[in-house]
């Protein structure tokens, strides 16, 4: 079975300001892990993914992610918020062959 | 490299009213989806495919038929408009890689964005 939670379903910034989205997962797998990205009106785009190479993900715009198994998280990171930031942050977890899309995270940055 | 092409990119169809969502992709990949996304909510799985010949259910497959004859084309045909289906919907494909089952991520189209009236 597999399952992804996003902590957050909204998460305001500054610009300037570091932004963390959490994400939890739960896979019976060695999962692959993605950030997608979604501005108004577009489709989405992949941010980084993790199959299972280093914990450590670095991903387009500045943003990463780590991998810790033990705390089975993903969190997304990036140490400074630009207004072009603003959107909607998908957790997608992949397993056995079935993906799992979390319910998102509405990015707000403020000037 | 054009990635996941969706057609038209809106829509107004009109209670019972029947419409194809075209979907192309030229990445080679196995793996083809639709989902549709409700206003403020996530993704929802209608329908997906593993390959030329096979499709097989999502979540909300109720009101949609697919077919997938290429590797290329992932099409999905509405059959009875119903104002549930107004959403924006979108295609996507993935390269699966069967030992150890190990995704390499998704290429989303533009999207379609339905209305029924």
């Amino acid at each position: 079975a597999q399952s992804v939670t996003q902590l957050d379903s909204h998460v305001s910034v500054s610009e300037g300001t570091p932004v963390l989205l959490r994400c939890n997962y739960s896979s019976s797998y060695s999962p692959s892990l993605f950030w997608y990205v979604q501005h108004p009106n577009k489709g989405l785009q992949l941010l980084l993914k993790y199959t299972s190479a280093a914990t450590l993900v670095k991903g387009i715009n500045g943003f990463e992610a780590e991998f810790k198994k033990s705390e089975t998280s993903f969190h997304l990171t990036k140490p400074s918020a630009h207004m072009s930031d603003a959107a909607e942050y998908f957790c997608v977890v992949s397993g056995g062959f079935k993906t799992i899309f979390g319910a998102g995270t509405r990015l707000f940055v403020k000037a | 490299n054009a990635g996941v092409t969706q057609t038209p990119k809106f829509r107004i169809l009109k209670i019972g009213q029947s419409m194809t969502l075209q979907c192309t992709q030229d990445m080679n990949h196995n793996y083809m989806y639709w989902y549709r996304q409700d206003p403020g909510m996530g993704l929802k799985l209608i329908y997906y495919s593993v390959g030329a010949g096979i499709t097989d259910k999502g979540e909300v497959p109720n009101g949609y038929n697919v077919s997938r004859s290429t590797t290329e084309d992932f099409p999905l045909r509405l059959e009875l408009a119903a104002p549930s289906q107004t959403s924006v919907y979108f295609c996507a494909s993935s390269y699966w890689k069967r030992q150890g089952w190990t995704n390499y991520g998704y290429t989303f189209g533009s999207g379609t964005r339905l209305t029924v009236v």
